[in-house]
């Protein structure tokens, strides 16, 4: 099983470009989520997808949309990227949203650099 | 404020030492709670989940105080390889994770 895999790993854009992230899961779980990382500032959710067919904003969506395309895929793109989106970008699946039990498991992340 | 506030560390301690961090959340509402280990560059892994009776799972001892809306992780013995963020995590409607306490065990 390769749990939660995320392409590109790296990359960088130049001001008002765009691009998709891609996430996928192979462990059948029902719930996905986009997440951003910062300096000093932890995780942010950017948008979840708590079953296939639904998607819902997180804490700090602006500037982001996402589509979950199946059970396995959930995509995360910047239509004009800016450079306060340079981030570490990690997606994430659990079986459920929430519950003593809902563990989360992470991709690898991808750094992007916004010029 | 932020809904969930950790110590901002970082830590450094030598092996074999006891180490504490806290943490606080800020919605009564939250249901579940966990502590997350994330090594450099890499993504974040569950460490334990955290249970109102408290838990423990080897050198590592989580506690949950509702009515004060705070968090604990205990390491006893520490080891090299326990060096990392630990982040402190709040499941509401949705996962909110704490900006993370450094780790560092020297030799």
């Amino acid at each position: 099983n390769a749990g939660v895999t995320q392409t590109p790993k790296f990359q960088v854009l130049k001001t008002g470009q765009s691009m998709t992230l891609q996430c996928a899961q192979d462990m059948n779980h029902n719930s996905m989520y986009w997440y951003r990382q910062d300096p000093g500032m932890g995780l942010r959710l950017i948008y979840y997808s708590a079953s296939e067919g639904t998607t819902d904003k997180g804490e700090v969506p602006n500037g982001y949309n996402v589509s979950r395309l199946n059970k396995r895929e959930f995509s995360l793109r910047l239509e004009s990227a800016a450079p306060s989106q340079t981030s570490v970008y990690f997606c994430a699946s659990s079986e459920v949203v929430a519950g003593p039990h809902n563990e989360q498991f992470f991709g690898p992340g991808t750094r992007l650099t916004v010029l | 404020r932020k809904e969930v506030e950790q110590d901002p560390g970082p830590f450094n301690v030598p092996e074999g030492a006891t180490v504490a961090f806290n943490c606080t959340y800020s919605n009564s509402a939250s249901q579940s709670f966990f502590w997350y280990r994330q090594d450099c560059r890499k993504e974040p892994k569950l460490l334990m989940s955290v249970y109102s009776s408290g838990n423990e799972d080897g050198r590592f001892t989580a506690q949950l105080n509702r009515a004060s809306q705070y968090i604990s992780l205990l390491i006893r013995d520490s080891k090299l390889s326990d060096s990392a963020t630990y982040l402190c995590v709040v499941n509401t409607d949705d996962m909110r994770f704490g900006a993370g306490t450094r780790l560092t065990v020297k030799p």
